[in-house]
């Protein structure tokens, strides 16, 4: 059974960056079906897609934060990584992480919160 | 980019059938057959209940069914049950100057 699991501050002040980790377990993250995605949802509001990530270093960003966001990925470590820089207090949100095949987010992470405030 | 338009609520008795449509353009919706649909509980990640417009994932109950037509998807739940009542959010496959994915604003469902 996939599981993916999300880490990084709760708490991040504006202007900085805010930095997550998603670690892959019960399933290989070089899969070469499957893309790694973030997905985030702003308290009382909808979902976001923001990016993915293939295990060669392939991405795809949403076009409305492509400027400001970077998705890594270390097989190594069988996790990847999302930076967004520049947040301010719209970036507030909880953050999934999640495998993705044709467009499609299969299995997701539990979600973490991220709050930006000084 | 902006996302799907989705009926902000829906709702329907228990045993009655309830639909929500999902409206993109031919750059999503209606030029790829990659729509999704999530069922949200409250203070819970998202669970996947339609891919490829009208898949279902194993152990998705067969009252779970999706179509498209055009532009506009839509999720049909038969026969509603009280464990049905949640946040149903869409989502595409899109693509501009580059691919993505774009989510619809969800449609709050009400068994009453």
């Amino acid at each position: 059974q996939l599981q993916l699991q999300e880490s990084g501050p709760g708490l991040v002040e504006p202007s900085e960056t805010l930095s997550l980790t998603c670690s892959v377990s019960g399933g290989s993250i070089s899969s070469t079906d499957s893309y790694w995605a973030w997905i985030r949802q702003p308290p009382g509001k909808g979902l976001q897609w923001i990016g993915s990530i293939h295990f060669t270093g392939k991405t795809f960003y949403s076009p409305s934060l492509r400027s400001r966001v970077t998705i890594s990925i270390d097989t190594s470590k069988s996790q990847f990584s999302l930076k967004v820089n520049s947040v301010t207090a719209t970036d507030t949100a909880v953050y999934y992480c999640a495998r993705e095949r044709t467009s499609t987010s299969f299995d997701w992470g539990q979600g973490t919160l991220v709050t930006v405030s000084s | 980019q902006s996302a799907l338009t989705q009926p902000p609520s829906a709702s329907g008795s228990p045993g009655q059938s309830v639909t929500i449509s999902c409206t993109g353009t031919s750059s999503d919706v209606g030029g790829y057959n990659f729509v999704s649909w999530y069922q949200q509980h409250p203070g819970k990640a998202p669970k996947l209940i339609i891919f490829e417009v009208n898949k279902r994932p194993s152990g998705v109950p067969d009252r779970f069914s999706g179509s498209k037509s055009g532009n506009t998807a839509s999720l049909t739940v038969s026969g509603l049950q009280a464990e049905d009542e949640a946040d149903y959010y869409c989502s595409s496959h899109a693509v501009t100057n580059n691919a993505y994915v774009v989510f619809g604003a969800g449609t709050k469902l009400t068994v009453l």
